[in-house]
């Protein structure tokens, strides 16, 4: 199984409301990730988890809350999010965290802010 | 720092003829560099990397990129374009030796022309 699956697919929320998005992966990878892809740029990276800890956080605000409960699942809490976090969210795994692995990425959750 | 220069928002090329997807690279090191490739509405796609070795890479269907040091460039190419290889072309580059912080190039449209 070569697969990185993500849910929802779609996802519409308020400034106010509470929500995450999920992702799991079964190729036994020790790094996850987490990008943000806004239209017609390149993805950027939020965080990377390596063995289930968190190791970058590329200076995410806090209303993103990542968490990996085991190696084969990675959360994004969502709380009290702005218009302009409106994008594709994109995660990824791959065999490890080293430089030289390349990565498989989901299909992505479209989150809508409103 | 690194960086990615993709010189070129969108390459045309009729279908069958060859094609090539540029991408230069800026690492203070030596780098580990990728090709990824997005249809609309997905994620992105493992081609080929170059960590070592022969500077002509081969991967997916039917793509190869070839490492020229001096130049600093990695370019993507393809002996015969198909229509279904019309997507969205992301060149990345890591630090060899380094964390898995990849940078992404803008990204190359490429359109097969039938």
């Amino acid at each position: 199984d070569t697969e990185v699956t993500q849910t929802p697919k779609h996802l519409v929320m308020g400034m106010t409301n509470k929500k995450s998005l999920k992702c799991e992966q079964h190729m036994g990878h020790r790094a996850m990730y987490w990008y943000k892809q806004k239209a017609k740029k390149p993805p950027e990276l939020m965080f990377v988890y390596s063995y289930e800890k968190l190791s970058i956080n590329e200076s995410v605000p806090s209303r993103f809350s990542p968490e990996c409960p085991n190696s084969s699942l990675l959360n994004l809490h969502l709380h009290a999010l702005q218009p302009e976090d409106s994008a594709l969210y994109l995660c990824a795994s791959s065999h490890q965290a080293g430089a030289a692995y390349e990565q498989y990425f989901g299909p992505g959750t479209r989150l809508t802010v409103t | 720092a690194q960086s990615v220069a993709q010189p070129e928002d969108q390459v045309n090329v009729a279908e069958g003829n060859p094609l090539t997807v540029k991408c230069t690279y800026s690492v203070s090191g030596n780098p580990y560099l990728f090709w990824y490739v997005q249809y609309p509405n997905r994620g992105l796609q493992f081609l080929l990397k170059y960590i070592t070795g022969d500077n002509l890479v081969k991967g997916s269907y039917g793509f190869e990129a070839e490492f020229n040091k001096s130049q600093t460039s990695f370019h993507l190419k393809k002996p015969s374009a198909l229509v279904s290889d019309s997507a969205l072309y992301f060149c990345a580059v890591t630090l060899a030796g380094g964390y898995q912080k990849v940078t992404f190039g803008i990204g190359t449209k490429l359109q097969v022309i039938p």
